[in-house]
């Protein structure tokens, strides 16, 4: 089974405008990490926003926001006010248990493409 | 920038031959990762170090090898490459912290095994 399901293979938004990019995961441990990544089309991954398990309030990090619903098992990334730098690959992530292994295990990926 | 280096930015090879990529860390990360992507497979967990030591391995294959040195960077080893190995590599580093313990990514090396 996937443990993290993006999806929206695409996305369209226009400038100015926000946007909601999926993510849903499958994990029966209690501690997790959630997390979003932003590849541009250079290829480098950057890290956008985190969201702990135990997190009562949802992330915020500028822009971005993570809409968390631990119930619905998913963490919906919104970014608001798009600009066209946002067009880029978009990772949904998650780190299960805190044990010795720490990976991360991504989703598929949704490209986001803003228009002018 | 993230703080995380990784030479060569792009390789190219034939099938059969073996390269080594090599990462280094945010100063003060004591843990190192190295993912794999490609187009059929995505973004895929190959193995990680802690402060000198194998901590966890995922999807790596035996011709895979990797260390982690004194001084913390890393290198991986990629031998008898074939076609299906060219991909980005990514190397991504961590303090290995409680709480969020982020992952932040170098830049990638692309290979390109012909």
């Amino acid at each position: 089974a996937q443990k993290i399901t993006q999806t929206q293979p695409g996305m369209f938004v226009q400038e100015k405008e926000a946007v909601t990019l999926d993510c849903t995961y499958d994990t029966s441990d209690p501690s997790y990490g959630l997390f979003w990544y932003k590849q541009p089309s250079s290829g480098e991954m950057i890290f956008l926003i985190y969201q702990g398990s135990y997190d009562q309030q949802n992330a915020t990090e500028g822009r971005y926001s993570l809409n968390f619903q631990k119930a619905r098992k998913s963490a919906n990334l919104v970014i608001s006010a798009s600009q066209l730098g946002d067009s880029a690959m978009y990772f949904c992530a998650m780190r299960e248990s805190p044990g010795s292994a720490r990976q991360l295990t991504f989703g598929s990926g949704t490209q986001l493409t803003v228009l002018p | 920038d993230s703080g995380v280096t990784q030479t060569p930015k792009h390789l190219i090879t034939a099938t059969g031959q073996r390269v080594t990529l090599r990462c280094s860390p945010r100063s003060g990360d004591l843990s190192v990762y190295w993912y794999q992507q490609s187009l059929d497979q995505g973004l895929q967990f190959l193995i990680q170090y802690y402060n000198g030591e194998e901590r966890a391995k995922g999807n790596i294959l035996e011709r895979f090898s990797a260390q982690q040195f004194p001084d913390l960077h890393s290198e991986l080893n990629l031998s008898s490459l074939e076609l299906g190995d060219s991909a980005l590599y990514f190397c991504a580093s961590s303090v290995e912290l409680r709480g969020a313990d982020t992952q932040y990514f170098g830049p990638g090396t692309r290979l390109t095994v012909l």
